[in-house]
């Protein structure tokens, strides 16, 4: 079964600290996988895209890391922030199907 | 400005009061997707479309219908609402590449209430 899971589910790191969320998925044969966003009752914003023929992805503070065979990515964050404070969680995309499976997101809270 | 837009944002209504999520989308998109989001489950696929006239079950279809009769809109139909269907819904386009589904973008979500 293709799943993905995120751990922890919850994280509190103080302001200006560099962090890591991680993301973890079972099947090797992914195609894609999205980083997103989530603040409290809002949509679900886009951060970042790594195509499986890709190590990385950066967009400013943010770099996103793709490693198939240990299915895992994990999102580095650098500097952080309270207006980083948000759930984060990653998608993938599953070769050969017309499929996404997100994990359940880790809740960052930044404290100033 | 690019976007997927859904409505309502907010509804509350009774069960078995049929009613309607519209979702429609600027970019051009085949793909559109609904998903629902309930604490502790995550999101859940609800029902994919691929292109016009060519729709798809996702993981949690039971009590849901939808529609794709124009590529920009792709409306979720609950025929009889039921309390358990009381979450945060949320549709979301992409562009296909090589029958692949690429970036997703996401509409700002519906909440909904079945009292």
């Amino acid at each position: 079964k293709q799943e993905v899971t995120q751990i922890p589910a919850a994280l509190s790191v103080p302001e200006g600290e560099n962090l890591v969320l991680n993301c973890s998925f079972t099947d090797s044969a992914i195609y894609n996988l999205q980083w997103f966003r989530q603040d409290p009752g809002k949509g679900l914003t886009s951060l970042l895209l790594i195509q499986s023929s890709q190590r990385e992805q950066t967009s400013g503070r943010l770099n996103a890391s793709l490693d198939k065979s240990s299915g895992r990515s994990t999102l580095y964050i650098a500097a952080s922030q309270p207006g980083d404070s948000a759930t984060y969680l990653c998608a993938v995309g599953w070769r050969g199907y017309q499929k996404v499976t997100f994990g359940t997101g880790t809740k960052l809270q930044v404290i100033p | 400005e690019a976007q997927v837009t859904q409505n309502p944002r907010y509804l509350i209504t009774v069960t078995g009061k049929k009613l309607t999520v519209t979702c429609s989308q600027n970019m051009n998109h085949e793909y559109m997707s609904w998903y629902r989001q309930d604490p502790g489950l995550g999101l859940r696929q609800i029902y994919y479309s691929m292109n016009v006239e060519v729709t798809d079950k996702g993981d949690v279809p039971e009590g849901y219908k939808v529609s794709r009769k124009e590529k920009r809109n792709f409306p979720l139909i609950l025929e009889s609402p039921s309390p358990n269907q009381t979450s945060l819904y949320f549709c979301a386009s992409s562009p296909r590449t090589s029958g692949r589904v690429e970036e997703l973008f996401f509409g700002e979500g519906s909440r909904l209430t079945v009292l």
